[in-house]
């Protein structure tokens, strides 16, 4: 089976960095997700590793250790509008290629 | 043009109806998805469809229905639902293979079984 962990919920005040941790236990990896979703809206993609190391993309960076299975994403300069559910998700090499399994997600909630 | 298009965005329906959803994208995609999504938790995977063939069927029940009539159209027919299946209806797409093959998600339907 698949386990994808994350926490539940951090609070951050407007202008800090928040990291949100991920680590998975999958039979087999083949890329790893982050996504936003607002309430009540559709997930949006943010960033995607699949070898070891830093992806940046503006304030954004994402990174994966395959050999621990964790991945974090950090929110640099942190806005009001970056209040949402944080989702990881993990695509497994045994299963078909389509296959994206979800973490339940991190809500941040961003304060003035 | 990088949009997933679901319509409709609201359905309300009665456990003896027939209804169907739908979603359509134009970005040449050959993998399509049905997610299913209850308040607060994450997206579950229902279907999976690959070069217009379904690949994938995570046990859904069979009052849910998945029809892919062409590369760029993914059905989902509804009949008999129960209210335990009130919830967001997510479409996505992706390609099938390769370096860029995160998923794109339409906005939803959301669905309310009465």
């Amino acid at each position: 089976g698949q386990n994808i962990d994350q926490p539940t919920e951090m609070t951050a005040t407007e202008g800090a960095i928040v990291q949100i941790n991920c680590t998975y236990q999958t039979s087999g990896f083949n890329g790893l997700f982050w996504y936003q979703q607002h309430a009540g809206e559709a997930p949006t993609f943010l960033s995607y590793n699949v070898l070891d190391g830093l992806e940046e993309k503006g304030r954004f960076s994402s990174f994966l250790s395959r050999s621990k299975g964790y991945s974090y994403l950090l929110l640099k300069e942190l806005q009001m509008k970056d209040s949402a559910s944080y989702l990881c998700a993990v695509r497994s090499d045994t299963d078909s290629w389509g296959k994206l399994q979800f973490g339940a997600g991190t809500q941040v909630v961003v304060t003035p | 043009d990088t949009e997933v298009t679901q319509t409709p965005k609201h359905l309300v329906m009665g456990m003896t109806n027939k209804k169907s959803l739908k979603c359509e994208q134009h970005m040449g995609h050959r993998a399509m998805y049905w997610y299913k999504q209850k308040a607060k938790k994450p997206p579950e995977l229902m279907f999976v469809y690959s070069y217009e063939k379904l690949s994938i069927n995570e046990s859904v029940p069979s009052r849910f229905s998945p029809e892919c009539p062409n590369s760029s159209l993914l059905n989902l027919h509804l009949h008999a639902l129960q209210p335990e299946d009130s919830a967001l209806y997510l479409c996505a797409s992706s390609q099938w293979s390769g370096e860029s093959t995160e998923a794109f998600f339409g906005q939803g339907t959301r669905l309310t079984v009465v």
